[in-house]
C-alpha cells in the first residue's frame, strides 16, 4: 500500500534563509511524487512533480525537490525563503506502474517564514 | 479557463438534512476527484471518476455518501442524512489523462453540520 510521511508538523525559517520540507514515501512500484501548496481558504496548488529522469526537479516560485530512491525521500527545498512562502505544504505519491490515479497525500507541513 | 469551480463555498446545515456539493471540472480533463480535508484525518480521497464513470469509491465513508457525474462538466457529492462528523472542507479536483498528471483543485466547500 502507498503511504507518505511528512515528519514535521511545522517548519520555521527566517526570510532569506534556505528552507527544507521533508517527505518520505512508500510504494511497491515506481513512484510518481508531487508537491502541492495550500494557502488559507484556498484549494491545493501544484508546485512540482517527479516522474522519471533527473533526480532534481524544479517547480513554481523557485521551489525544487530532490528525489532520493535509496532513502525513499522527496524533500522540498528553496534557496531563499520569502514571507509569502508561508503556507501549508503537502507531499503526495501515486504508484506509477499500476496505481491508477489513486494519490495519497501526506498530513501536511506548515511553513512559517519570519521577516 | 476559470479552473475547477465548486459551489457553494460555505454550507451550514442541520443534522439529518441532505447536502449536495457541486463541481465543474476544467474543460478537457477526464478525471475528477472528490477529497475531504479535516484536521484529524488530513486529506482523504473519497472517490474518483474517469470519463464520467466511477473508478474507485473505496474512500467513501458510508452509504450516506454518494457521488455522481452525469456529464463531463458536472459532478455532485451528496450526503444524506448529514451528521456533525461530516463537517469538513470538501475539495473537487480534475486532471487530464496520464498517470503522471497533476490535479487541479477547486477552492473547496466548507461544510458545517450542526
Amino acid at each position: 500500500a502507498q503511504s507518505v510521511a511528512q515528519p514535521e508538523d511545522q517548519v520555521n525559517v527566517a526570510e532569506g534563509n534556505p528552507l527544507t520540507v521533508k517527505c518520505t514515501y512508500s510504494v511497491s512500484g515506481n513512484p510518481y511524487l508531487f508537491w502541492y501548496v495550500q494557502y488559507p481558504n484556498r484549494g491545493l496548488q501544484f508546485l512540482l512533480k517527479y516522474i522519471t529522469g533527473d533526480n532534481l526537479v524544479k517547480g513554481s516560485y523557485g521551489f525544487e525537490a530532490e528525489f532520493n530512491k535509496s532513502q525513499t525521500s522527496f524533500h522540498l527545498k528553496k534557496p531563499s525563503a520569502l514571507v509569502s512562502d508561508s503556507a501549508l505544504y503537502f507531499c503526495a505519491v501515486r504508484e506509477g506502474d499500476t496505481g491508477g490515479f489513486k494519490t495519497i497525500f501526506g498530513a501536511g507541513t506548515r511553513l512559517f517564514v519570519k521577516a | 479557463d476559470a479552473g475547477v469551480i465548486q459551489s457553494p463555498r460555505h454550507e451550514v446545515t442541520e443534522m439529518g438534512q441532505e447536502v449536495t456539493l457541486r463541481c465543474k471540472p476544467i474543460s478537457g480533463h477526464d478525471y475528477l476527484f472528490w477529497y475531504r480535508q479535516t484536521m484529524m484525518r488530513g486529506l482523504e480521497l473519497l472517490i474518483y471518476f474517469n470519463n464520467n464513470v466511477p473508478i474507485d469509491d473505496s474512500g467513501m465513508p458510508e452509504d450516506r455518501f454518494s457521488a455522481k457525474m452525469p456529464n463531463a462538466s458536472f459532478s455532485t457529492l451528496k450526503i444524506q442524512p448529514s451528521e456533525p462528523r461530516d463537517s469538513a472542507v470538501y475539495f473537487c479536483a480534475s486532471s487530464y489523462t496520464g498517470g503522471s498528471a497533476e490535479a487541479f483543485f477547486g477552492q473547496g466547500t466548507r461544510l458545517t453540520v450542526v
